[in-house]
């Protein structure tokens, strides 16, 4: 298994510009997740997932769009990025139920918007 | 919603000794509590959890403690090693909630 990947691991982009986070989970997990980590603030939720079709807002989802088409993609899109954006975005996956709640993270994906 | 608060920020701990990091959280009804440690440039990865209706869970030189009256546990690592150096973060779940919560984090850093 792949596990939880995402592309493109490094992005800059100009303030203004659109974009897409791609991450992808080959373990069929119903649950998937979007976080952005800043210095000192830790893992702040940006919107969440639990099944294709189905998606909802975390605690900092202003200016993010999320979509689940499958259950194996759910991209992050930037509408029209603003340097406050400037983080680290990680993807997670996770299997909901009776073997466990092991959240498995991407790598990331550095975000730079000047 | 699960509010989570980690401490201490910074940790600076001479190899081979020992480590504790400590998170409390304001919902009663959590009863999961993972511990994810991040290394430079990656992404966090599960190094232990335990659920509330146990109060101590050990895994080789890391252990987690519960103590659910006061709403906090802590994450202890003994006989440390330089590869123990990262950043480590602790959450919470509610039973009903997809969502974990996480502390702000703790960067350990293992002199030699």
């Amino acid at each position: 298994n792949a596990g939880v990947t995402q592309t493109p691991k490094f992005q800059v982009l100009k303030t203004g510009q659109s974009m897409t986070l791609q991450c992808a989970q080959d373990m069929n997990h119903e649950y998937m997740s979007w976080y952005r980590q800043d210095p000192g603030m830790g893992l702040r939720l940006i919107h969440y997932s639990v099944g294709a079709g189905i998606t909802d807002q975390g605690e900092v989802p202003n200016g993010y769009n999320v979509s689940r088409s499958t259950t194996e993609d759910f991209p992050l899109r930037l509408l029209s990025a603003a340097p406050s954006q400037t983080s680290v975005y990680f993807c997670a996956s996770r299997y909901e139920g009776f073997k466990g709640n092991e959240q498995f993270f991407g790598p990331g994906t550095r975000l730079t918007v000047l | 919603g699960e509010n989570v608060e980690q401490h201490p920020s910074t940790l600076s701990v001479q190899e081979g000794d020992s480590a504790v990091i400590k998170c409390t959280y304001s919902d009663s009804a959590s009863n999961y509590f993972p511990w994810y440690k991040q290394e430079l440039g990656k992404g966090p990865q599960l190094i232990i959890d335990i659920r509330s209706n146990v109060g101590e869970k050990k895994d080789q030189r890391i252990a987690v403690t519960l103590n659910k009256t006061a709403k906090h546990f802590s994450l202890h690592i003994t006989e440390t090693q330089p590869e123990d150096s990262a950043v480590y973060f602790c959450a919470a779940k509610e039973p009903d909630d997809y969502k974990l919560s996480f502390g702000a984090g703790t960067t350990v850093t293992v002199r030699a």
